[in-house]
């Protein structure tokens, strides 16, 4: 199993709404990543987990909170988003921090705040 | 810091034309390269990777090289089909980086 599962797919918010985003892998990963993307560009990185603790803030917004159950979940809490805030959000797995090997992509979650 | 450049695009071929897209990159130590594949509405997918100098990826009929005396590692395919038509993102990986560097990605579009 080389997925990694993101729900939802769809999510439109109000900038008022708490919503969140869940990421699931099953690969035995232990470093896991939240990317923001919007059309056109490469995903820019918001957050990287390492054996369940955050290692990489890239100074995110508040409004934007990230969180580590266990192992194989990785959630994204979001509250009173901006407009600008629309846009694909992209987790991400790789076997270790540390190392040089492949991160394995979700299908995201294309996300619009109005 | 790390970086990565890609060719511009967009680029647009007619099918089983030969594609290249070039790539290059700057970076310390030995990092692992790779060509991710985003299809519209997905997310991005591995293509193909190499983790040192002189290794050929390849897959799907996709091939790239690892030149460290050129720093780079260029994407070609001998004939393309409507079904390439995506875009195409060079990245590396350095040890200990703990996080990906990515090139700003080449649109790709097939007529047939």
């Amino acid at each position: 199993d080389t997925e990694v599962t993101q729900t939802p797919k769809h999510l439109v918010m109000g900038m008022t709404n708490k919503k969140s985003l869940k990421c699931e892998q099953h690969m035995g990963h232990r470093a896991m990543y939240w990317y923001k993307q919007k059309a056109k560009k490469p995903p820019e990185l918001m957050f990287v987990y390492s054996y369940e603790k955050l290692s990489i803030n890239e100074s995110v917004p508040s409004r934007f909170s990230p969180e580590c159950p266990n192992s194989s979940l990785l959630n994204l809490h979001l509250h009173a988003l901006q407009p600008e805030d629309s846009a694909l959000y992209l987790c991400a797995s790789s076997q270790s921090y540390g190392g040089n090997t492949e991160a394995f992509f979700g299908q995201g979650t294309r996300l619009t705040v109005v | 810091g790390d970086s990565v450049t890609q060719m511009e695009g967009p680029v647009t071929l007619s099918e089983e034309a030969f594609l290249t897209i070039n790539c290059t990159y700057t970076a310390t130590g030995y990092p692992s390269l790779f060509w991710y594949v985003q299809y519209p509405g997905e997310g991005l997918q591995l293509l193909l990777k190499a983790t040192k100098a002189d290794d050929k990826g390849s897959n799907k009929g996709f091939e790239a090289t690892y030149r460290k005396e050129t720093t780079s590692f260029h994407l070609e395919k001998g004939s393309v089909q409507v079904s390439d038509s995506a875009v195409y993102f060079c990245a590396l990986r350095n040890t200990n980086a703990g996080k990906s560097t990515f090139g700003d990605g080449t649109t790709l579009t097939v007529k047939p």
